[in-house]
């Protein structure tokens, strides 16, 4: 069964605009986290959000967490033509596996 | 230090052939995680080891695939006679223990069974 659940499947802004991503879950989890991903190969984590947790900054990154909603959303400001990527994320369960959603396709244009 | 890291980098294979996928972890993680990605998809949770405990298999498609780790160093992901429906990327993770730890992703490795 899908766990997390990104929306939208595809983003496509300005540089210098805001993105903003959000994810859905269904069931407990320890916590939370974002991936990064270039051409379809390695994934690059960015941030992790812990379930007693409801907003953790790093750089131009802001994630918030609604345990209540099983809901996440991950803001990135001031865009640039380099975060050009899909972004996944993931909940790690009770039992410590990590279940990744379909992730969201970014395009920032120059 | 080194990444984690996968070989070969692209494998193309006829139907019905076994193939060997393999991970180098990073030095001191006990966890190792198999992933399937097919294109355009997200990553399909196949395999978890940790430490010396027994494998979580859990998300295996079929008998077909298995995979070994020799204690806490490299891992190999085996298919047997390959299908086309098993064409996509295999990505390797590792962790420094399961559990609330950021895993580190290795570049993959790009299957394409003809």
């Amino acid at each position: 069964s899908q766990q997390g659940e990104e929306d939208p499947q595809a983003l496509s802004i300005q540089e210098g605009e805001n993105a903003t991503m959000n994810c859905s879950y269904k069931t407990s989890i320890n916590n939370l986290q974002w991936y990064r991903q270039n051409s379809g190969r390695g994934l690059v984590h960015l941030i992790l959000i812990r379930s007693n947790e409801r907003e953790k900054h790093s750089g131009r990154l802001r994630v918030t967490l609604d345990t209540s909603k099983k809901s996440s959303s991950l803001l990135i400001t001031a865009s640039r033509a380099a975060d050009t990527a899909s972004y996944f994320c993931a909940t790690e369960t009770r039992g410590g596996k990590l279940i990744f959603g379909q992730g969201t396709e970014l395009s920032v244009k120059p | 230090g080194a990444g984690v890291s996968q070989s070969p980098s692209n494998k193309v294979t006829e139907k019905g052939k076994d193939v060997e996928l393999r991970c180098d972890p990073i030095s001191g993680h006990t966890a190792l995680y198999w992933y399937r990605q097919r294109l355009g998809q997200g990553l399909e949770f196949l395999i978890y080891f940790q430490g010396n405990s027994a494998p979580d298999k859990s998300g295996l498609p079929s008998d077909r695939f298995s995979a070994e780790r020799t204690g806490e160093s490299v891992s190999t992901l085996t298919i047997q006679r390959t299908q086309q429906e098993d064409s996509a990327v295999y990505l390797c993770a590792s962790s420094l223990s399961r559990g609330s730890n950021e895993q580190f992703f290795g570049p993959g490795t790009r299957l394409t069974v003809l």
